[in-house]
């Protein structure tokens, strides 16, 4: 199994662009996340899925918007990115919302 | 805001027995306390999670007080592998909404030295 994958690893923007990150679990879990993280600083929660069919806002949901695709998949949308999104993006997943979470590897954001 | 208070950084020798606290004096009854580690740039890892037995797996034991206001962890032999942010967190067990979020803190620098 590979866990959880995201895509990509690493991810250049121009201020304004626009961009979706990837993620994908092999384990049939029910629930999927997606942080952020900031230098020197511990997760926030963006948005997540408790289940297929439903999304939810976090902490920080300003300028992301999400899509449970599928079971596996839940992607993360910049529609214009900002200096102020630059971080490191972290997707994980659970069985269900009160077990313990998987995460992948990241995907690194720079928006210039 | 994190629920739980650690304190920013430990060192800790290769082979012994490091021992992370945590303070959560406000727990609220059906709230557990979940342990994580952040491994330098790669995805937080689960270490453990308990209400309020001491618990043990292959990776970690925790201890919990009696009162549940704060806990340990133990990593028994300790390795430069185990070098990471350790974060202690609690979270509501019966999930609504997004009780049952994990809120991450700034954790503990565990440094193990040779």
């Amino acid at each position: 199994n590979a866990g959880v994958t995201q895509t990509p690893k690493f991810q250049v923007l121009k201020t304004g662009q626009s961009m979706t990150l990837q993620c994908a679990q092999d384990m049939n879990h029910n629930s999927m996340y997606w942080y952020r993280q900031d230098p020197g600083m511990g997760l926030r929660l963006i948005y997540y899925s408790a289940s297929e069919g439903t999304t939810d806002k976090g902490e920080v949901p300003n300028g992301y918007n999400v899509s449970r695709l599928n079971k596996r998949e839940f992607s993360l949308r910049l529609e214009s990115a900002a200096p102020s999104q630059t971080s490191v993006y972290f997707c994980a997943s659970s069985l269900e919302a009160v077990h313990e979470q998987f995460f992948g590897p990241g995907t690194r954001l720079t928006v210039l | 805001d994190a629920k739980t208070t650690q304190p920013p950084s430990m060192d800790c020798a290769e082979g012994r027995a490091a021992n992370l606290p945590c303070n959560h004096s406000t727990i609220s009854g059906n709230e557990y306390v979940y342990w994580y580690r952040q491994i330098h740039s790669q995805g937080p890892q689960y270490i453990i999670h308990g209400l309020k037995n001491n618990e043990t797996n292959e990776m970690a034991s925790l201890i919990i007080t009696e009162d549940r206001k704060s806990s340990t962890l133990i990593l028994p032999h300790a390795t430069l592998r185990d070098t990471a942010v350790y974060y202690c967190i609690v979270r509501a067990w019966n999930y609504g909404g997004s009780q049952g979020n994990l809120i991450f803190g700034k954790g503990t620098k565990l440094s193990v030295k040779p």
